[in-house]
């Protein structure tokens, strides 16, 4: 099955504690992107990938890390993490990085940051 | 201004009736536009795309585009309970390959 999977689904941490959520697309899309949505401020681009090892600044980047080291795997890395930063994240994928094609979202991370 | 307009709801509407959710953007160079459908707690799922003006339909599904007024739609026909959802409308970025979304519709389907 066509799918971008995210792990893990639900995850509480502490302030200041480093922590990965992992996101894996099986149809070889070019693009990934993360978002986090919050209520009221909808969904907001952390961080996207335009291929392999070429990856770029969302809208709101501050605290987060990625990387693109394979085609498939885009890992969203919180190197100290905040209360601010609890959130409801969702990583993506698009064929291409350049066409009219919509999003393949995965299932979320519900992430709680005490 | 954001990017992407709409009221947030609830839009209640009865069963077997037509729900119209509106969008309206503001940026003029955008060229496709998407409906996402979103049940409470899960992941925004696909529904309709939309490239140029007019209408495009997909089964109970409508979507209309009007680039001269920045207006995107989404018709439902015959709306049922399992309709009810919140519909994020979302234009594509020419630049970065960014989808900038609206903060959503919530629908309600009372049966």
């Amino acid at each position: 099955e066509a799918q971008v999977t995210q792990n893990p689904r639900y995850l509480i941490t502490v302030t200041g504690k480093k922590l990965t959520v992992t996101c894996s697309q099986n149809m070889n899309h070019e693009y990934m992107s993360w978002y986090r949505q919050d209520p009221g401020l909808g969904l907001r681009q952390i961080y996207y990938s335009m291929n392999v090892e070429v990856t770029d600044k969302g809208d709101v980047p501050e605290g987060y890390k990625v990387s693109r080291k394979e085609k498939r795997n885009f890992p969203l890395i919180l190197e100290s993490p905040s209360p601010n930063q609890t959130s409801l994240y969702f990583c993506a994928s698009s064929p291409k990085a350049h066409s009219n094609y919509g999003y393949t979202f995965g299932s979320g991370t519900r992430l709680t940051v005490v | 201004q954001k990017e992407v307009e709409q009221n947030s709801g609830p839009l209640s509407v009865p069963e077997g009736a037509i729900a119209s959710l509106n969008c309206t953007y503001s940026d003029r160079v955008s060229q496709s536009f998407f409906w996402y459908r979103q049940y409470s707690g899960k992941s925004p799922e696909l529904i309709m795309s939309i490239y140029s003006n007019g209408d495009k339909e997909d089964g109970r599904f409508t979507a209309q585009l009007n680039k001269a007024s920045q207006y995107v739609s989404l018709l439902i026909r015959d709306s049922q309970p399992s309709d009810s959802a919140t519909y994020l409308c979302a234009l594509k970025k020419e630049y970065g390959n960014k989808l900038v979304f609206g903060a959503g519709t919530i629908l309600r389907v009372k049966s």
